[in-house]
Parts: structure tokens; sequence; C-alpha cells
């Protein structure tokens, strides 16, 4: 089946630790993304990548990296340096080609929790 | 500034009672607005994408509209499965190539058996 997968599903931290989100998808799709989801508001787009080995800053990149050295893998790493890294995490990609829209996949999501 | 609204916030329905939810839009230009449910701690799963004003499209007891302002997500005779949270997302002409989606807040769906 085709699909994305985020591990883990539930990851607990200790503040001041890096933690890496791992986002597979087999759907042999170019562009990959990751959103934030907090209570009360809407999907806020972290990064997103096109193509391998290239990436972009989405609206609230501070404090996060990410890697697309694979077309499958986007993993996302949640630095000591964001503020707030409490969040459910969801990692989506599409089929890409410039001036065309096709809708996003969702995986199931990773609920990280930093005290 | 582009924005997404969706209404109401919440809807509580018993089954069988069909509605609406609106997801209404101010962007320059649309190229596409996107529907999706979203069951609690679960990512989005994807309904529907509108492209233009007048098209509809249909899924088992949903049908999403467009007009040149909103789009309605009607679901006719529910049943307790369709309960989850609703989200709109609409993407810009001038979103770049960085495809950005505008999300809504979503409309929470509870229906009653």
């Amino acid at each position: 089946d085709g699909g994305i997968t985020q591990s883990p599903k539930y990851l607990f931290r200790k503040e001041g630790q890096n933690v890496t989100l791992s986002c597979e998808q087999n759907l042999n799709h170019d562009a990959m993304y990751w959103y934030r989801q907090d209570p009360g508001q809407g999907l806020r787009l972290i990064y997103y990548s096109q193509i391998v080995n290239d990436f972009q800053k989405g609206d609230i990149a501070e404090g996060y990296s990410v890697s697309r050295e694979k077309k499958e893998s986007f993993p996302l790493t949640v630095t000591s340096a964001q503020k707030n890294p409490t969040a459910f995490y969801l990692c989506a990609s599409s089929t890409y080609y410039p001036g065309g829209e096709y809708e996003q996949y969702f995986g199931p999501g990773t609920r990280l929790t930093v005290t | 500034e582009d924005q997404v609204t969706q209404s109401p916030e919440a809807l509580r329905l018993q089954e069988g009672e069909s509605s609406s939810l609106n997801c209404s839009y101010t962007v320059s230009g649309l190229r596409g607005l996107f529907w999706y449910r979203q069951d609690p701690g679960k990512g989005p799963e994807f309904l529907f994408t509108l492209y233009s004003a007048g098209e509809e499209k249909e899924k088992e007891r949903l049908k999403a509209t467009l007009t040149k302002k909103e789009s309605f997500l009607h679901i006719t005779a529910p049943k307790p499965e369709d309960s989850a949270t609703y989200l709109c997302a609409v993407q810009a002409r001038n979103a770049g190539n960085n495809r950005k989606l505008i999300w809504g807040l979503g409309t929470s769906l509870a229906v009653n058996p």
C-alpha cells in the first residue's frame, strides 16, 4: 500500500535536547512538507522540499532543520532553539510540477512533548 | 491579507440530519480549494479539490461546492462515523513556488446516533 509513515507516534524529550522526527513516503511524490498543528491554530508550514537536495523555509522555520537526501525521506529536526516545541507534527507529500496543483497527502503525525 | 474562515466552529447533528459547513476565503486569485477530514490524533485525510466557481464534487454523503467567495461542504443524512473535524485550505495564485496553503481552523462535527 502506498502512503506516508511518520515515526514515532509519540515522542517525549527533555528541554535542551534536539530530536528528529521521521517521515517516509512511497507514493513517488516529488514534494514533501512539514507542518505543525497547535490547538486553536491552523496548520502552519515549517519547511518544504520540491526535489531531492533542495528545501525551503516555510512560515515558522526558526528552531527547525530538515534534509532531503532521498526522494522518499524528509526528516525534521527540532532543535533546542525552538522555544515552544510541544505540538503535533504532520508530514505531507504531493506530486509537483510548475503550474500544476495537486492535493497534499498527510502522514499520521507525531505528537512531541518537551518538558 | 489572504484569509480562510470556517463556520461554524462546531456543529452537532442527529443522525440523518443534513447540514452544510462553510469555508469563506479572501485571496488574490484562487488556484485551488481543498477539503480535508481529520480524526482526533490523526493526520488530515484528503477529500476534494475545487478549482473554479460552479464546480461540484461528491463522495458518498459529502458534496463540495465552490463560489467566488466561499465553499460549502454539504453532508447528507450523516452517520456517527462522519464525526470529525473538517478542514478547508486555499491556494492563491500568488502563492509562489512553495505552493503555500492557507488553512482554516476547521469545523468540528459531531453526529449523534
